[in-house]
């Protein structure tokens, strides 16, 4: 089945800085979808995004799909971005399978 | 508010014991599925349906099982629950596999 890598595992910030996630693919997806699950154990929706870019607010997104990575961008960071950002990619015929995860701490 | 309802939130169980986890779909979305998060683990898909037909099993023990009813709202059962079986139970529904998915606030099982 597809793999899926984040990078890097953890992130540790100071507030205001920016930072880059990674999220590499093994194989062509119709999906993709960057997720920020906070302290509370929620998942939150950032971006459904298998080619381009897109941003909200301080957050933005690019996918290469043609070389199956896809990058989230986080600039002037806040503690309430703390938590762990999955990536999840959906394959026809294989499922949702989320990366590991990238746990990051912002600290004040 | 992703429109995605489960229930209970919490749950508090014996080993041995049988629970059962409800979840509502998004209006519209004929797909539910189902994950499991273990402590400081990733997400592990569990099982899909689609419409009220199974479409896709990961990685789920023979002790669980689900279905989704006419009404597409969906239950995972889980029985004869071990210590390990503690974890966050995750929801999600979407319109097809193309389409955002989106996940409710989870079910936390601790089993004693």
């Amino acid at each position: 089945g597809i793999q899926v890598e984040q990078s890097p595992p953890d992130l540790i910030l100071q507030e205001g800085a920016n930072s880059t996630l990674r999220c590499n693919f093994s194989d062509s997806v119709n999906n993709l979808q960057w997720f920020h699950q906070n302290p509370w154990g929620q998942l939150i929706n950032l971006f459904y995004i298998p080619s381009g870019t897109k941003q909200n607010g301080r957050l933005s997104a690019t996918t290469v799909a043609t070389e199956r990575y896809s990058l989230l961008y986080i600039s002037s960071s806040q503690t309430t971005d703390s938590g762990v950002y999955f990536c999840a990619v959906y394959n026809y015929g294989q499922n949702f399978v989320f990366g590991p995860g990238t746990r990051l701490s912002v600290l004040p | 508010d992703s429109g995605v309802t489960q229930t209970p939130k919490h749950l508090i169980t014996a080993t041995g014991q049988r629970v059962t986890l409800r979840c509502s779909p998004r209006s519209g979305d004929l797909s539910v599925y189902w994950y499991q998060q273990s402590l400081d683990q990733g997400l592990q898909f569990l099982i899909q349906y689609y419409n009220g037909e199974e479409r896709a099993k990961g990685n789920i023990l023979e002790r669980f099982s689900a279905q989704q009813f006419p009404d597409l709202h969906s239950e995972l059962n889980l029985s004869s629950l071990e210590l390990g079986d503690s974890a966050l139970y995750f929801c999600a529904s979407s319109v097809g596999g193309r389409n955002t998915i989106y996940f409710g606030e989870g079910s936390w099982l601790t089993v004693v």
